[in-house]
């Protein structure tokens, strides 16, 4: 498994953007890049995914560094319901076995 | 129903007792999985079941025992369990194969604690 490198945490405004990094130094070159989150008490949930391309979905913006050994979650508009643990996790896109190797994750304080 | 629900949400057992989580989800997911979260830490795999059929074991001790008598349900038996097992058991469950993304859906958690 890729180990991934993360800051232990970060703080936002609320409104303003984040952006959120991840170190993988050691990816393959057939994992995918996701991102989960964990708000409080809660399970984690699904943010984004990718290979090489940046993303964009309802939620973030995944921008990959062109080598692929870094990443950056963005978050366009902070709120307070974005406060969480964030996990960047290196993994296959599928398979019969595809497991989530969680790190250490980055923990996100919004400020109202 | 994007759900994973997980029962009970709380549990205490004393090392003696023999207990059992419960998962369910109805999204047609063939994979199910099993983590387990300590305090302040991340999740860490325990179990994988492909097609209702064990397929990854994480080393877990013994008494640990899953189960998975459908594709709806995931079962984890709990026997003999430690203090130190105390922990937040998170279930999730995913699409397989088909060259789409399987994005893993988490429940809840049981928070379980061993006296």
């Amino acid at each position: 498994d890729a180990k991934t490198t993360q800051p232990n945490s970060m703080e936002s405004n609320e409104e303003e953007p984040v952006h959120l990094p991840c170190n993988h130094s050691t990816i393959s070159g057939t994992d995918y890049i996701h991102w989960y989150r964990q708000l409080p008490s809660q399970g984690p949930e699904y943010v984004i995914h990718g290979l090489t391309s940046n993303v964009n979905n309802r939620m973030a913006s995944l921008a990959i560094a062109e080598d692929r050994k870094s990443s950056t979650l963005i978050l366009h508009r902070a709120t307070l319901r974005d406060a969480a643990v964030y996990y960047c996790i290196p993994a296959p896109n599928t398979g019969a076995n595809s497991k989530l190797t969680f790190g250490k994750g980055i923990t996100l304080s919004v400020r109202p | 129903d994007t759900e994973v629900t997980q029962t009970p949400k709380h549990l205490v057992m004393g090392m003696t007792n023999k207990k059992s989580l419960k998962c369910e989800q109805h999204m047609g997911h063939r994979a199910m999985y099993w983590y387990k979260q300590k305090a302040k830490k991340p999740p860490e795999l325990m179990f994988v079941y492909s097609y209702e059929k064990l397929s990854i074991n994480e080393s877990v001790p013994s008494r640990f025992s899953p189960e998975c008598p459908n594709s709806s349900l995931l079962n984890l038996h709990l026997h003999a369990l430690q203090p130190e097992d105390s922990a937040l058991y998170l279930c999730a469950s995913s699409r397989l194969g088909g060259g789409a993304h399987n994005e893993q859906f988490f429940g809840p958690g049981t928070r379980l604690t061993v006296l």
